[in-house]
């Protein structure tokens, strides 16, 4: 069966630095999400990646490693308004979208 | 309008009762999806349509049905609303493009009594 993981909830200090991580055993890859999505509200997109290595993108960078089956969503000086869940999905060899259950962070004064 | 909207925001529905989700998007987008998300799941696909006219199951299709008309709307329909079809429901669109990120809509919350 097709699977991603993530930590169900992850706490940190406003202004420090946070790895979500995401490992995933699907039938095939064409791919790798991450959205964020507070609560009540609609997932928004965050980042892509389909090659192995580093995408930055302002405080949030993600990485990928395809023979390891992982990801992980870095976000730097953590802000209040980074409080949310943050969503992992992988597309599979037949291009459907399969998500993990979330990570729900929740950020500290 | 910019973007996807869906209606109604909330619907309380009485089991047994015929319901349609509305979706509608601006963007053109060619792939249109519906996902149902309930606590501790993941984003599960409903159905979803790669162009105007085609339709396709995805993961949790049984008591649903979908309909492509045009390219701007996408409606999910229960024939026959049962308790297990409460849930937070999300359309979502994308460009079929080489990352092929799709877009959500707000979402509509129904419970089914």
């Amino acid at each position: 069966g097709q699977n991603i993981d993530q930590p169900t909830e992850m706490t940190a200090t406003e202004g420090a630095i946070v790895q979500i991580n995401c490992t995933y055993q699907t039938s095939g890859f064409n791919g790798l999400f991450w959205y964020q999505q507070h609560a009540g509200e609609a997932p928004t997109f965050l980042s892509y990646n389909v090659l192995d290595g580093l995408e930055e993108k302002g405080r949030f960078s993600s990485f990928l490693s395809r023979s390891k089956g992982y990801s992980y969503l870095l976000l730097k000086e953590l802000q209040m308004k980074d409080s949310a869940s943050y969503l992992c999905a992988v597309r599979d060899r037949d291009y459907q979208l399969i998500w993990g259950a979330g990570t729900k962070l929740i950020i500290k004064p | 309008i910019a973007g996807i909207t869906q209606a109604p925001t909330s619907q309380i529905l009485a089991a047994g009762r015929r319901m349609t989700l509305r979706c509608t998007q601006d963007m053109r987008h060619n792939a249109m999806y519906w996902y149902r998300q309930d606590l501790g799941l993941g984003l599960r696909l409903i159905h979803y349509s790669n162009t105007a006219g085609t339709t396709g199951k995805g993961e949790v299709p049984d008591g649903y049905s979908v309909s492509r008309a045009n390219t701007d709307d996408f409606p999910l329909t229960l024939a026959s609303a049962v308790p297990s079809q409460t849930s937070v429901y999300f359309c979502a669109s994308s460009e079929a493009d080489s990352t092929d990120t799709q877009y959500f809509g707000p979402g509509t919350r129904l419970t089914v009594l």
